[in-house]
């Protein structure tokens, strides 16, 4: 079926180092939405975008939207230790009525 | 916290047993799912509810049974499951089914012997 492919699987930084997540899907999204999942926690939404080309920030945070609605990042300034947890795109692929959730990037930060 | 509450927490149960998980919203909402959260796989969509119709099965085995009373409750009943089932289900929900935002539940931790 339809998927929405996130990379990488995993990160380990430093504390005060970047880090960026990549989500991408084969067919066009009406939009994409990022959802933050602490350790034993739930997904909680973070932001959607819906227009190509399309950059909000929250903070550290920077999310962007390809041109061709096709492919988002997420990139977080200056890792803390609370930025710690999965990370996931979700997308609603053209002909699909629901959300499909990419696998996730588990973010780690040392102190 | 984000007004979506599921009971139990935890649970652990024989494949012999039949037990039913509860979720509860208090935002209004008119959408519902049921996910699956296993290790090594993204979230599965199983089941979403729109107005209390059922409008997506995901080829979900007839061993897990949905249940949506009224937009505000949504039940898992499950039987003879199998330990491939152990996993994490999150409930969630949504002003409308498609692609608004989903609040979700805290998630039941299942493990079936």
């Amino acid at each position: 079926g339809q998927q929405v492919m996130q990379i990488p699987q995993y990160q380990h930084v430093q504390e005060g180092e970047d880090f960026t997540t990549y989500c991408n899907s084969s067919t066009t999204l009406s939009n994409i939405q990022w959802y933050k999942q602490r350790p034993g926690g739930h997904p909680v939404f973070l932001i959607q975008l819906v227009k190509s080309g399309e950059v909000k920030k929250q903070k550290r945070l920077t999310f962007q939207f390809g041109e061709a609605k096709k492919n988002s990042s997420l990139h977080i300034t200056a890792t803390q230790t609370t930025d710690v947890g999965t990370y996931f795109c979700a997308g609603r692929i053209s002909g699909y009525s629901t959300l499909t959730f990419g696998k996730g990037t588990m973010l780690l930060v040392s102190p | 916290e984000t007004g979506v509450t599921q009971t139990p927490r935890h649970l652990v149960m024989g494949m012999t047993n039949k037990k039913s998980l509860k979720c509860e919203q208090h935002l209004g909402h008119n959408a519902m799912y049921w996910y699956k959260q296993s290790a090594k796989k993204p979230l599965e969509l199983m089941f979403v509810y729109s107005l209390e119709e059922r409008v997506e099965n995901n080829s979900v085995p007839s061993r897990f049974s949905p249940e949506c009373p009224n937009s505000s409750h949504l039940f898992l009943h499950l039987h003879t499951l199998q330990p491939e089932d152990s996993a994490l289900y999150l409930c969630a929900s949504s002003q409308l089914a498609g692609a608004e935002t989903q609040y979700f539940g805290p998630g039941t931790r299942l493990l079936v012997l």
